[in-house]
């Protein structure tokens, strides 16, 4: 079976510009959980979905927003974005909150 | 503010040798527990979940319990080189919130040939 999917893998953005990541959990999963993740720190929470409705939001400035799909894949914007926002940016899926949780490969964003 | 610590490290233990990880929550009412692995530069994986206090054993690995004392550990029993990365402790709070993972900064491990 398929896992967690993200694209893109690798993403090079300026300050000030917008970026939107995506995820596909695996199939079942109707959960999409979205960390950010920094050098030498464990995954921060940013949002969880769970049947297209948001669920929880972390301590993330308003610039980050998140959907999920008829499909259940999501989506995770950030606006305006701040050197500060460079990170490993993960999507782990589950079939409810917060279950066992199974991580994508990740988008590795870097801000200039 | 909810918080789940490990210590950083780096442990270094030999190979063959068991390895221990610990790790403390702050929450009292944390019902689900689990241990990630996150070799560098990949994103975590998870290796054991536990929900009641005691052991649990799969493979090599042990994750021990304790919601008296606010505490949860990770043995592994014949350490071997492949063992070698970080390992995340996660918690999440009872059934009624938005139950995220609250994630501890991970204990780097090191087994030695």
């Amino acid at each position: 079976d398929a896992g967690v999917t993200q694209s893109p893998t690798h993403l090079i953005k300026t300050r000030g510009q917008h970026v939107t990541l995506r995820c596909s959990p695996i199939s079942g999963h109707k959960s999409v959980s979205w960390y950010q993740q920094v050098l030498g720190q464990g995954p921060q929470f940013i949002f969880q979905y769970y049947e297209k409705e948001e669920r929880g939001r972390g301590n993330f400035p308003d610039r980050f927003s998140a959907r999920q799909f008829p499909n259940y894949s999501s989506e995770l914007n950030v606006n305006a974005l701040l050197l500060g926002d460079s990170a490993l940016y993960l999507c782990a899926s589950s079939y409810d909150p917060p279950g066992e949780q199974y991580f994508g490969p990740g988008t590795r964003l870097t801000v200039t | 503010q909810k918080e789940v610590e490990q210590n950083s490290g780096p442990l270094s233990v030999p190979e063959g040798a068991i390895a221990s990880l610990n790790c403390t929550y702050s929450d009292r009412g944390s019902q689900s527990f689990f241990w990630y692995r996150q070799y560098s530069g990949k994103s975590p994986e998870l290796i054991m979940s536990i929900y009641s206090n005691g052991d649990k054993e799969d493979g090599r690995f042990t994750a021990q319990l304790n919601k008296a004392s606010q505490y949860v550990s990770l043995l592994i029993r014949d350490s071997q080189p492949s063992d070698s990365a970080t390992y995340l402790c996660a918690v999440a709070p009872p059934s009624g919130s938005a139950r995220q993972l609250t994630f501890g900064s991970g204990t780097q491990l090191t087994v030695l040939p």
